[in-house]
């Protein structure tokens, strides 16, 4: 069984496209985020919801869009997308501290 | 802010023991993390100190001091599967924030 999935795996875009990436995780985490991965591997957090709630939205562009119809899923949409968004984006999920489960990831390029 | 330093790239043989270091900047955390992630993959939790001390988890020790700002992934018996980037994250105080190092690419070689 899959913890934490993610869809779609990759992602070929144009620029000034809007796009979604979805995440599930079946492991009863209250607590799911989402981060991004530049070329040189760094991981850098952009939101938390706790329960369905935002708790973190850290200074990323307002054309990154969470939304957490229930405490499973936690959804990511980008309007109009530029270049320095191709990245791989990961979704993770959490119940204890300093344990998060990452989703499988999504790669985003933007053409 | 963090800031969490890692050095960028080890090599060692297969059999060996390798330490990697975390020096971090933070004004407060609950505990320090380790990470593996293979090239293409995602990241999976190795360990999690939330005390000084040494923890074990089989081949791998993860160590942390907190006045010394320091803390360490210990691989024993390398192997070639080992072969990854490794890094050490944080979560603050200040609501549910993680921050992590810039990771460390370990070379395991035969």
């Amino acid at each position: 069984d899959t913890a934490v999935s993610q869809t779609p795996k990759y992602l070929v875009t144009q620029m000034g496209n809007d796009k979604s990436i979805k995440c599930e995780q079946n492991l009863g985490h209250d607590t799911m985020y989402w981060y991004k991965q530049d070329s040189k591997k760094f991981l850098k957090i952009m939101f938390s919801y706790n329960n369905k709630e935002l708790i973190i939205n850290e200074t990323v562009p307002n054309r990154f869009s969470p939304k957490s119809p229930d405490k499973a899923h936690l959804n990511l949409h980008i309007n109009s997308l530029e270049l320095g968004d191709s990245a791989v984006y990961f979704c993770a999920s959490s119940l204890r501290q300093g344990e998060q489960f990452f989703g499988p990831g999504t790669r985003l390029t933007v053409l | 802010g963090q800031s969490l330093e890692q050095p960028s790239e080890v090599t060692a043989v297969e059999g060996a023991i390798v330490q990697i270091n975390c020096t971090y900047q933070t004004s407060g955390f609950y505990g320090l993390s380790w990470y593996q992630q293979h090239d293409g993959g995602a990241p999976t939790f190795l360990s999690y100190n939330a005390l000084d001390g040494l923890e074990e988890t089989g081949r791998f020790s993860s160590f942390l001091s907190r006045s010394d700002s320091y803390g360490y992934l210990l691989l024993q018996e390398l192997q070639m599967k080992d072969s990854a980037s490794y890094f050490c994250a944080v979560r603050a105080y200040n609501f549910n924030k993680f921050y992590f190092g810039s990771g460390t690419k370990l070379n395991v070689k035969p």
